[in-house]
């Protein structure tokens, strides 16, 4: 089974500060991980996906991921951040094998402020 | 392109009462997803759907809970009676495929148990 960790349920900055969430998981088998934003009254979006290939992945919108497989970690960064970027965000991982479902960490609430 | 869609948006009912929930994936998405989230936590997997036919309801109550997806498109989801520690928001995902094909997510149905 797997087992997903947001180190922090609430993470406060201001605005153009820089940002870090973090996420750790549990697997005994390797996993594809994500990230999804949930912005206020709507629905979950994928953020970024890591499969395979390059450790660093990016988004569309200046977040950045690494996968870290000796540390288990999928930590969100973005190195300045907009008052648009305030959200809920999760982190999650599918395992490569067995039941292919998405285990979803518990989130974390990031709140801009001016 | 149509996202995935969910009503109702919002249910209040007493407990011990029925109530179901539809949804209306992406179109030439074979596989649907239901998730509860209770508040402070993340989505939790209910049942998926492979077309019309089950691939998981492992964390199903089925005492109470049923789900289905009559001619592999669109999908209901049924509460009977309802408990107090049901209030959360139901989402409904879909993907062309399973596995780690991106999700997309509804914007979910929000319930409250009296």
């Amino acid at each position: 089974a797997q087992s997903v960790t947001q180190l922090d349920s609430q993470v406060p900055v201001f605005e153009e500060a820089p940002v870090e969430l973090r996420c750790n998981y549990s697997s005994s088998v390797s996993v594809y991980l994500f990230w999804y934003v949930q912005y206020p009254n709507q629905g979950l979006q994928l953020l970024l996906k890591y499969l395979s290939g390059s450790t660093l992945v990016e988004s569309i919108n200046g977040f950045e991921a690494e996968f870290n497989k000796s540390q288990t970690s999928f930590h969100l960064r973005k190195p300045s951040v907009h008052i648009s970027d305030t959200a809920e965000y999760f982190c999650a991982v599918i395992p490569f094998q067995g039941a292919q479902k998405l285990v979803f960490g518990q989130g974390t609430r990031l709140t801009i402020n001016p | 392109e149509a996202g995935v869609a969910q009503s109702p948006r919002y249910k209040i009912i007493e407990k011990r009462q029925s109530v179901a929930f539809w949804c209306n994936p992406i179109s030439g998405h074979a596989t649907l997803y239901w998730y509860q989230q209770i508040l402070g936590q993340g989505p939790k997997l209910l049942i998926q759907f492979q077309n019309n036919g089950v691939v998981d309801d492992s964390q199903l109550p089925k005492d109470r809970f049923s789900a289905e997806r009559l001619k592999g498109v669109d999908s209901t989801l049924k509460i009977q009676p309802a408990k107090l520690e049901d209030s959360a928001v139901y989402l409904c995902a879909s993907s062309r495929l399973a596995g780690n094909n991106e999700q997309f997510f509804g914007p979910g149905t929000r319930l409250t148990v009296l």
